[in-house]
Formats: structure tokens, sequence, C-alpha cells
């Protein structure tokens, strides 16, 4: 089956520093990889995503994502944290011929001003 | 605007009263999914619907029904609710990919959540 594991359900980290949050995947065939963000009472908005060609993926307010199939990861970065990136932020992955899209635990992000 | 509609937002019930949670989108997605959100748990999946008349299984389909008669549309109907369906409910749609269908590739668009307190 197919999975996700974020690592650390609660990340702090101070404004202006980098943004490390981790997403492995389980997976014997190639997958599709997301990041979604979940800000306070509001439903999940896409990120970024992972389908096919580059692996260093850019995605909105300044986040990026690097696909390492030897690493089975799709770690989420942003050099300098920013208060408003507060909020729940979760990895997700899909397969070709599984038409489920499977959610990690999620990882809470705060940011020390 | 593009939109996922959830009704209603919140909602108190008591054990075994029947209960539909609507949902409806604008954007003529073909691929719609319902998810719940629990508190270390993510969100799982429900149930999910490929199009029209096609509705499937998630991981964790136990105690909910859907049902997709028009494109828009796709309620999530609890028969007998019991106290360990108090959550968070997600609505979410997506389109299918054309030759890539029988993959979640495109993004999902999500409704604001509906909050479940089954007492």
């Amino acid at each position: 089956a197919q999975s996700v594991t974020q690592l650390g359900s609660h990340v702090s980290v101070s404004e202006g520093a980098l943004v490390l949050l981790r997403c492995n995947y389980s997976s014997s065939v190639p997958p599709y990889l997301f990041w979604y963000v979940q800000y306070p009472n509001q439903g999940l908005q896409l990120l970024l995503k992972y389908t096919t060609g580059a692996t260093l993926v850019k995605g909105i307010n300044g986040f990026e994502a690097e696909f390492k199939k030897s690493e089975t990861s799709f770690h989420l970065t942003k050099p300098s944290a920013h208060m408003s990136d507060a909020a729940e932020y979760f990895c997700a992955v899909s397969y070709f011929g599984n038409e489920k899209l499977t959610f990690g635990t999620g990882t809470r992000l705060t940011i020390i001003p | 605007e593009a939109q996922v509609t959830q009704n209603p937002r919140y909602l108190i019930t008591v054990t075994g009263k029947k209960l539909t949670v609507t949902c409806s989108q604008n954007m003529n997605h073909e691929y719609m999914s319902w998810y719940r959100q629990d508190p270390g748990l993510g969100l799982r999946q429900i149930y999910y619907s490929m199009n029209v008349e096609v509705t499937d299984k998630g991981d964790v389909p136990e105690g909910y029904k859907v049902s997709r008669k028009e494109k828009r549309n796709f309620p999530l109907i609890l028969e007998s609710p019991s106290p360990n369906q108090t959550s968070l409910y997600f609505c979410a749609s997506s389109l299918s990919q054309g030759a890539l269908a029988g993959a979640v590739t495109g993004e999902l668009f999500f409704g604001e959540g509906s909050r479940l307190t089954v007492l």
C-alpha cells in the first residue's frame, strides 16, 4: 500500500531561518508527490507537486521540494521563514493505476518572532 | 469563482440520526473525494469518485455512503452516525488527467470543511 511518512509533527523555526519539512514515501513504482498547506480554519491548498521531469520543484510562497528517488524523499524547504508561513503542511502521494491520494499525518510549522 | 462548497459547516447530532453532508463543485471536475481529518492521523480518504455513477472505497469507508448522480455533486451520507465519526470532513475535486486517468496527478481543490460532532 502507498504511504508517506512525515518526520516531526511539530517544527519551530525562527523568522528568517531555513524551513525544512521532511517527507519520505514507500513505493516500488514511480510516485506522484505533493505538498499541501492548511491555514487555520481553512481547507488545504496545493503548494507544489512532482509528477515527471525536473526533480527540483518550485511552488508558491517561495517553497520548493526535491524528489530524491535514491532516498525515497520529497522534503519541503524555504530559505527564509516568514510569520505568514505558520500553518500545517501535508505531504501526499499517488501512483499511476491507483486512484487514491494518500496524505501523511502532517507537520505543524510554528514561526518564532 | 471556482469553488467547492460543503454544507453544513458545523453540525452537532446524536447517535443513530441519519445525516447528509453535501458537496458541490462548479469546476466541471470529474474526480471528487471525501476525507476525514483527525488529530495525529492526518487526512484519510473515505470514498472517491472518478466520474458520474463511478464510486470507490478509500481507506476508511465503514459507516459512510456516497452517491454521484450528477457531476457537480458528491454527498456524504452517514446512515447511523456514531461518536467515532466525530471529525472534520473535507470534500475535494480535481480534473482527471485524460490519458493519465487512473492516477491523481492534478491539484485537488478542497472545500472549507464540515465539523461534525456525534453525541
